[in-house]
């Protein structure tokens, strides 16, 4: 079955580490996001990606990194500079059509503790 | 600015029927969505508009309005199940592709 994959579902993480999130896809699609939600937030775009080696910040972008080395992966680090890490982390892909919805993966819930 | 507004939080009889509204502004329109969210899980798709008027889905319709940026879901018949998060998110025309600008969703509770 076509999906798009997170892992881990929980995640935690000693302040100062760096730490990275999967996100694998094998619908094809050529778009790539990256978002944050915290309670009582919508979904805020930490990175996307729109073909592959290639990426651009979203709104929220600092302390975060990503690389887009194959087209069904998008990884993102949690770098040690996020000064609030905890939060709910979710992936979603697109095809090429503006007109199609994004597929969401399951999500990750990262835990600085 | 980008801006999307939904209420917070709605409340709602099983059985009945309730609408959510979305009002927004962005620099670009290209199509919203509504999703639904179940707390700790990935927001599932429940419709999208382009073009003025009303998309009806079994129990579920989606409303829009460019010219007033304004659009609602419709639930009817309503079920315990779906007690949840309700997203709009506009597709802005920044990018190639546009990406999608969420609001910070209603929260509904279905009561008996």
């Amino acid at each position: 079955d076509g999906g798009i994959t997170q892992s881990p579902k929980y995640l935690f993480r000693k302040e100062g580490q760096n730490v990275t999130l999967s996100c694998e896809q094998n619908l094809n699609h050529d778009a790539m996001y990256w978002y944050r939600q915290d309670p009582g937030q919508g979904l805020r775009l930490i990175y996307y990606s729109q073909i592959v080696n290639d990426f651009q910040k979203g709104d929220i972008a600092e302390g975060y990194s990503v690389s887009r080395e194959k087209k069904e992966s998008f990884p993102l680090t949690v770098t040690s500079a996020q000064k609030n890490p905890t939060a709910f982390y979710l992936c979603a892909s697109t095809p090429g059509e503006v007109n199609t919805e994004a597929f969401f993966g399951q999500g990750t819930r990262l835990t600085v503790v | 600015g980008q801006n999307i507004d939904q209420p917070t939080e709605m409340t709602a009889t099983e059985g009945a029927i309730v609408q959510i509204n979305c009002t927004y502004q962005t620099s670009g329109f290209n199509g919203l969505f509504w999703y639904q969210q179940h707390a700790g899980e990935a927001p599932t798709f429940l419709s999208y508009n382009v073009l003025d008027g009303l998309e009806e889905k079994g129990r579920f319709s989606s409303f829009l309005s460019r010219s007033k940026g304004y659009s609602y879901l419709l639930l009817k018949e309503l079920q315990m199940k779906d007690s949840a998060s309700y997203l709009c998110a506009v597709r802005d025309l920044g990018g190639s592709q546009g990406n999608l600008i969420f609001g910070k969703g209603t929260k509904l509770s279905v009561k008996p």
